[in-house]
């Protein structure tokens, strides 16, 4: 069975501060990992995916396949990044894809 | 990135009582999900809508508590049906494109059971 863990639910942090948020998982294969965003009021939308490699909203998350985790990095925080966050993955030749729990990051002026 | 929108945006409904809620895209899409927050949960994966066949459940929900129509490429509806409390969550349609093997999401509809 394949899951998603993100073991914090709040992270706070000061603007300007870097940030990082945990997602490991489990699956025995190879998985596809997406980061989910979702700012207040707003649906929830695609932040990036590990097979893109790119830097969205300054954020990057680099997939390790030895501690399966898909952490999610930025260097410097900004207030606009106070949102919900969902790390994803999706199995091999799958389109279903399982959640974690979320964390919400909230960026201290 | 297409755009998806559902109807209604929220409800507040009497226990043992039915909600339709429709999922439109501008676009033709593929595959078409349907999933369930419940309050300070994850999203879980109710089903997947594809055109033409019935839909495809996951472990734990079944048509007769949650029919879904998919008859085209561009629409879908989710029935929660003989609702209860414990059905009050958010549910969210999900696309994934023909050009495209990324998900993108709907608003969501905001269901309050009574």
């Amino acid at each position: 069975a394949q899951r998603v863990t993100q073991p914090e639910k709040l992270l706070s942090v000061f603007k300007g501060a870097p940030v990082e948020l945990k997602c490991n998982y489990s699956y025995s294969g190879s998985p596809e990992l997406f980061w989910y965003v979702q700012y207040s009021r707003q649906r929830l939308q695609l932040l990036l995916r590990h097979i893109s490699r790119e830097s969205i909203k300054g954020f990057t998350a680099d997939l390790n396949k030895g501690e399966t985790s898909f952490h999610l990095k930025k260097p410097f925080a900004q207030e606009e990044d106070s949102a919900m966050y969902y790390c994803a993955l999706r199995g091999a030749g799958s389109y279903q894809l399982t959640f974690g729990k979320g964390t919400k990051l909230s960026v201290i002026p | 990135s297409a755009v998806i929108s559902q109807k209604p945006s929220r409800d507040i409904c009497q226990r043992g009582t039915s909600l339709t809620i429709q999922c439109q895209v501008d676009s033709q899409v593929t595959m078409m999900f349907w999933y369930r927050q419940q309050p300070g949960q994850s999203l879980t994966l109710i089903a997947t809508a594809n055109q033409g066949s019935e839909a495809t459940y996951e472990s734990g929900f079944v048509i007769d508590k949650f029919p879904i129509s998919r008859p085209n490429l561009t629409f879908s509806t989710l029935t929660v049906s003989n609702m209860s409390p414990e059905d009050s969550s958010i549910y969210l349609c999900s696309v994934e494109g023909l050009a495209s093997d990324t998900q993108y999401f709907g608003p969501g509809t905001r269901l309050t059971v009574l």
